[in-house]
């Protein structure tokens, strides 16, 4: 089975512009998860959803940050307009629900806003 | 908001030697799972654990579940230089839909 997906691996950008990342879940998982990970906060929940639903968005920094989950096999997280602070590795995880917790990462989308 | 303490931040040790790491929190969780961090990827799941004192092994790496379910360790024995990531623990609440709580991670590096 291929695990989650993410697109792209790297993106550079300057300030001011829009960015979007992708994700596919691993199918038949119904719990999606985008995750932030910088030096100084480590890892942190930005947002997740439970079949499609947006169930916890308080992770997210600011307005600037939205996600959708449109379908079951795909979900997308936009910075709008993105800032230099926004530089970071994003990371999308799914789970099945009843699987006690264990989510699977994808590889991650390395951001740098210049 | 919810944390978890994980130490210690760094660990610098000699192949062959053995390593302990724990997590402890204030909150009570109902799952501990520990993840495993190589440059460039993402978190790689090793082990997870559901009841109040469990013990589980996978290879040379142990891990317990705390009494309290506010804390939990990870061991590794005769570690060896592909061991070297970074380690982290992870905790579940009940009615979480599944959402993680992440500790602060520790670097591992093995001296050949």
């Amino acid at each position: 089975d291929a695990g989650v997906i993410q697109s792209p691996r790297h993106e550079v950008t300057e300030m001011g512009q829009e960015v979007t990342l992708r994700c596919k879940p691993i199918s038949g998982h119904n719990s999606l998860f985008w995750y932030r990970q910088t030096m100084m906060r480590g890892l942190e929940l930005l947002i997740y959803f439970n079949n499609n639903v947006p169930i916890d968005d308080s992770g997210m920094p600011e307005d600037r940050f939205s996600a959708k989950m449109p379908n079951a096999s795909f979900s997308t997280l936009k910075i709008q307009p993105s800032e230099p602070r926004d530089s970071a590795v994003y990371f999308c995880a799914s789970t099945r629900s009843g699987q006690g917790g264990m989510a699977f990462f994808g590889q991650g989308t390395r951001l740098t806003v210049v | 908001g919810q944390q978890l303490n994980q130490s210690p931040q760094s660990m610098f040790i000699q192949e062959g030697e053995d390593v302990s790491m724990n997590c402890t929190s204030s909150s009570i969780f109902n799952t501990w799972l520990w993840y495993k961090q190589d440059p460039g990827e993402g978190p790689v799941l090793l082990i997870a654990l559901y009841k109040a004192g469990e013990l589980t092994s996978n290879g040379r790496l142990t891990a317990q579940f705390g009494i309290t379910r506010k804390d939990s360790f990870l061991n590794i024995s005769a570690s060896i230089p592909s061991d070297v990531g970074i380690y982290f623990c992870a905790g579940q609440q009940d009615n979480q839909g599944g959402k993680l709580i992440f500790g602060q991670g520790t670097e591992l590096s093995v001296k050949p």
